[in-house]
């Protein structure tokens, strides 16, 4: 079964520090891995998306890293806002004959605090 | 430029009753894929639509039904409401020309569904 696990499962940090949330998967065969922010009440929002032969990639603050090798990511972020607080979700890609298929993680809710 | 809408922005439902949700995608998108996402969990995917009919399907019971519509607008219908439907649940719009690569997915704000 196709599983994607994040960690940790909550984060407090102090504004202006740094931190790195990480995703291990198993799924397969590998499209694509991407990182969402979610606030509480909304929508995901896109930070990142990589390919296979992709193995970092930078949006402003985030940074997301993947080795397909061990089948891992991570996404670190660099001197955090209040405003990072927020839910991390991490979705790999399957591709299937109809296209891609995504299995989401349960997130990593990260608190930022003064 | 109109992001991804959803309506209505919270429901509150009794058990057994039926619910219908709606969304309506991004400009320019064609394909609407529905989500159902607990409190404190990741989203879980229910179906996916384009040119008006079901390509893709989630673990999810005959319950869940859904619709396209020719402007590519979708509903999602729950019948027989259970408590444990409570979620929010996310309508997210791509373009099927993308969906073989790494499209990109917008979500909207999604629908609270209470079920009491």
């Amino acid at each position: 079964k196709n599983q994607v696990e994040q960690s940790p499962q909550s984060l407090i940090i102090l504004e202006g520090k740094n931190c790195t949330l990480q995703c291990n998967y198993t799924v397969s065969p590998f499209s694509n891995l991407r990182w969402y922010k979610q606030d509480t009440g909304r929508g995901p929002v896109s930070l990142t998306i990589m390919t296979f032969s992709e193995n970092t990639k930078s949006n402003g603050r985030y940074t997301a890293t993947l080795d397909a090798d061990t089948k891992q990511s991570s996404l670190h972020i660099t001197a955090s806002q209040l405003s990072d607080s927020a839910s991390y979700i991490c979705v790999v890609s399957e591709l299937t004959g109809g296209g891609n298929k995504l299995t989401f993680g349960t997130g990593t809710q990260l608190k930022v605090e003064l | 430029d109109a992001g991804v809408t959803q309506s209505p922005t919270h429901l509150i439902k009794t058990r057994g009753q039926q619910v219908t949700l709606r969304c309506s995608p991004k400009s320019g998108h064609d394909t609407v894929s529905w989500y159902q996402q607990a409190l404190g969990q990741g989203p879980q995917f229910i179906f996916q639509y384009y040119e008006e009919e079901e390509r893709q399907r989630g673990n999810f019971p005959d319950r869940f039904s859904g619709h396209q519509f020719p402007n590519y607008s979708s509903e999602l219908n729950v019948n027989a409401l259970l408590l444990g439907d409570s979620a929010l649940y996310l309508c997210a719009s791509s373009n099927k020309s993308r969906l073989a690569g790494p499209y990109e997915q917008y979500f909207g704000p999604g629908t609270r569904l209470t079920v009491t």
